[in-house]
């Protein structure tokens, strides 16, 4: 079975970072893409960025360009998205997503970031 | 950015009856890359429909999905009670891949 277990996040103030962490199980991690996708509560999904099973390749939302960065370590299985400049309209639940394409098939329970001073 | 229309925003039926859910694109999507995802309240998504009609690993065959181009369709026959819930359409052809705002199924 899947498992993708979200882990990082909690309150935040405007423009300090966050890094979220996403350790994967039951699969070949480095077979996958791997992607975050964050959600207002009551609110609709948002696509942030993906990174290619090889880390050699990523792409982000104009939203969050040059701010976020994606980024994996295959060797721990494990997945990050780093935050910088937050601002309260990053304030989501942040899903992490696994797929053997760009497809999200698998989904992890979702952390939450609170951007507030 | 291909942007993903669904309707109706929401969708009231009784238990046994058919649920049909529309995701309009912007413009076409490549090899019909379009996935359905069903969302209870606090959990994440989950996958029932990928490349816009094959069904995810233990979906039952209630739900199937058509379409191809720039419409699509979730259809959900005889809608039990468990499968109220909120369904997200997504394309993950082109970047940035998006979502539909999605369609609130109530009983």
């Amino acid at each position: 079975e899947v498992q993708l277990v979200e882990s990082g996040g909690g309150l935040v103030q405007p423009g300090r970072s966050l890094t979220l962490s996403c350790t994967a199980s039951g699969l070949t991690f480095s077979s996958y893409w791997m992607q975050w996708v964050r959600q207002v509560p009551g609110q609709g999904l948002v696509w942030v960025s993906l990174i290619r099973g090889d880390g050699t390749s990523s792409i982000y939302a104009d939203s969050v360009k040059g701010r976020f960065t994606i980024s994996r370590d295959n060797a721990k299985s494990t997945l990050y998205l780093q935050m910088d400049s937050l601002t309260a309209a990053d304030t989501a639940v942040y899903y992490c997503v696994a797929g053997a394409g760009w497809q999200p098939d698998h989904w992890g329970q979702g952390t939450l970031v609170t951007v507030s001073s | 950015e291909i942007v993903l229309t669904q309707s109706p925003g929401t969708l009231s039926l009784s238990p046994g009856e058919r649920a049909t859910l529309s995701c309009r694109a912007s413009q076409s999507v490549a090899k019909n890359y379009l996935g359905w995802y069903q969302q209870k309240p606090g959990q994440p998504p989950r996958l029932l429909i990928h490349d816009a009609s094959v069904r995810a690993t233990g979906v039952p065959d209630r739900f199937s999905g058509s379409g191809s181009g720039t419409d699509f369709t979730l259809t959900i026959n005889n809608v039990e009670p468990d499968d109220f819930a909120m369904y997200h359409c997504q394309q993950y052809a082109h970047s940035p891949l998006t979502f539909g705002q999605g369609t609130r199924l109530d009983i």
